[in-house]
């Protein structure tokens, strides 16, 4: 089944313990991206990916960190974590960055920093 | 990308057709219509996208008015399990700082009553 695949589901953690949101896609797809929901203030971007290799940032790219070393993983890095990164994460993928290439979602990380 | 306008709630009757309306009257050319829902907290998911031409998939339809200022989702049989919030988004073509980027308003929350 096609899929966008994230761990951990859930985590608590306090602030400025490192961690590791992982993404795995098995779609072939060179295009990944992370977005942070948060109430009132909808889905943004923090990092994308266009291959392997290639990172930009989004929107809301500080305090992360991303590494695309193989196309189907894009981790998200949090290097020392804050409660502002407290927050509803989604990783998503599709075939190239383009218009007329539907992103996929996976079902999302709940992170809590304490 | 160009902004919508959805209108912050609809409601629908199960069984009947639910029609979601997006405004987009500043969509440029090269932009796409897109739509996604959101089911509770889960991640985002696809649902149909287009550019000038009506679409059907075997989820919902699409329809883009002539001067593609204004589009409409159709989903012929709501059942409950279609309550969510939906959303309308104008995507660009290709490049520039947007490339990938998918900009989430607020969208509709649509509830489908028995």
């Amino acid at each position: 089944e096609a899929q966008v695949t994230q761990n951990p589901r859930y985590l608590i953690t306090v602030t400025g313990k490192k961690l590791t949101v992982t993404c795995s896609q098995n779609m072939n797809h060179e295009y990944m991206s992370w977005y942070r929901q948060d109430p009132g203030l909808g889905l943004r971007q923090i990092y994308y990916s266009m291959n392997v290799e290639v990172t930009d940032k989004g929107d809301v790219p500080e305090g992360y960190k991303v590494s695309r070393k193989e196309k189907r993983n894009f981790p998200l890095i949090l290097e020392s974590p804050s409660p502002n990164q407290t927050s509803l994460y989604f990783c998503a993928s599709s075939l190239g960055g383009g218009g007329n290439q539907p992103q996929h979602f996976g079902d999302g990380t709940r992170l809590s920093i304490l | 990308d160009a902004k919508t306008t959805q209108p912050p709630s609809m409601d629908c009757a199960e069984g009947r057709a639910a029609n979601l309306p997006c405004n987009h009257s500043t969509i440029s050319g090269n932009e796409y219509v897109y739509w996604y829902r959101q089911i509770h907290s889960q991640g985002p998911q696809y649902i149909i996208h287009g550019l000038k031409n009506n679409e059907t998939n075997e989820m919902a339809s699409l329809i883009i008015t002539e001067d593609r200022k204004s589009s409409t989702l159709i989903l012929p049989h709501a059942t409950l399990r279609d309550t969510a919030v939906y959303y309308c988004i104008v995507r660009v073509q290709a490049g520039g700082t947007s490339y990938g980027k998918l900009t989430f308003g607020q969208g509709t929350i649509l509830t489908v009553h028995p």
